[in-house]
């Protein structure tokens, strides 16, 4: 079964620290991975999507990885802001299917 | 960029009634459209996979009577909850794929809170 596995489920930091999210699939042979962001009561904004050609992806202070052969990717948040607070989702797409398998997602504070 | 409208964004509805949610991709014809629904602190499950002018796929523990999926156009997929009883109550979220090049791209709605009382 193909299944994506978010730790931690919640993570609380001080403003400015540099931190990682990390995010766990089983099946390698994946299409695309992307990681979303979900405020409160809201839909879900795009943040980084990586091709399974594709090992890395930045965007502002966002940098995300992707290890197929290990089956993991990582959400690397530099100097994190108050605005950073959120629910993180890491959604997977297998096979050209084009649906995706979301994780459990990660709520992310931080802390002013 | 692409951008996908949903229609209510919130809704309130008795037991017992059917509930209608429009899915619109706004500026691109959409390949596939998809059905999410969320539970209060809990990660978005697809409900069905939905192409224009065909049978909707559901994932397995979704029932297509409920949940009646019509996806009448490239631009509009419909998701109407019937006989909507309170367990119903969820955040639902659809999306829609375009094909840029060779890849594709999926797009999300806003989401439609949908309550049952």
């Amino acid at each position: 079964k193909q299944e994506v596995t978010q730790i931690p489920a919640a993570l609380s930091v001080p403003e400015g620290e540099n931190l990682v999210l990390n995010c766990s699939f089983t099946d390698s042979a994946i299409y695309n991975l992307q990681w979303f962001r979900q405020d409160p009561g809201k839909g879900l904004t795009s943040l980084l999507l990586i091709q399974s050609s594709q090992r890395e992806q930045t965007s502002g202070r966002l940098n995300a990885s992707l290890d197929k052969s290990s089956g993991r990717s990582t959400l690397y948040i530099a100097a994190s802001q108050p605005g950073d607070s959120a629910t993180y989702l890491c959604a997977v797409s297998w096979g050209g299917a084009q649906k995706l398998v979301f994780g459990q997602g990660t709520r992310l504070t931080i802390n002013p | 960029g692409a951008v996908v409208s949903q229609h209510p964004s919130r809704v309130i509805c008795k037991s017992g009634t059917s509930v209608k949610i429009e899915c619109r991709s706004l500026d691109f014809q959409a390949t596939t459209m998809f059905w999410y629904r969320q539970f209060p602190k809990q990660s978005l499950m697809l409900m069905a996979t939905s192409n224009e002018g065909s049978k909707a796929t559901y994932e397995q523990g979704v029932e297509k009577d409920k949940f009646l999926i019509n996806h009448a156009s490239l631009t509009l997929s419909t998701l109407t909850v019937t006989s909507a009883h309170p367990e119903d109550s969820s955040f639902y979220i659809c999306s829609a794929t375009r094909l840029a090049g060779s890849l594709y791209e999926q797009y999300f709605g806003p989401g439609t809170r949908l309550t049952v009382t």
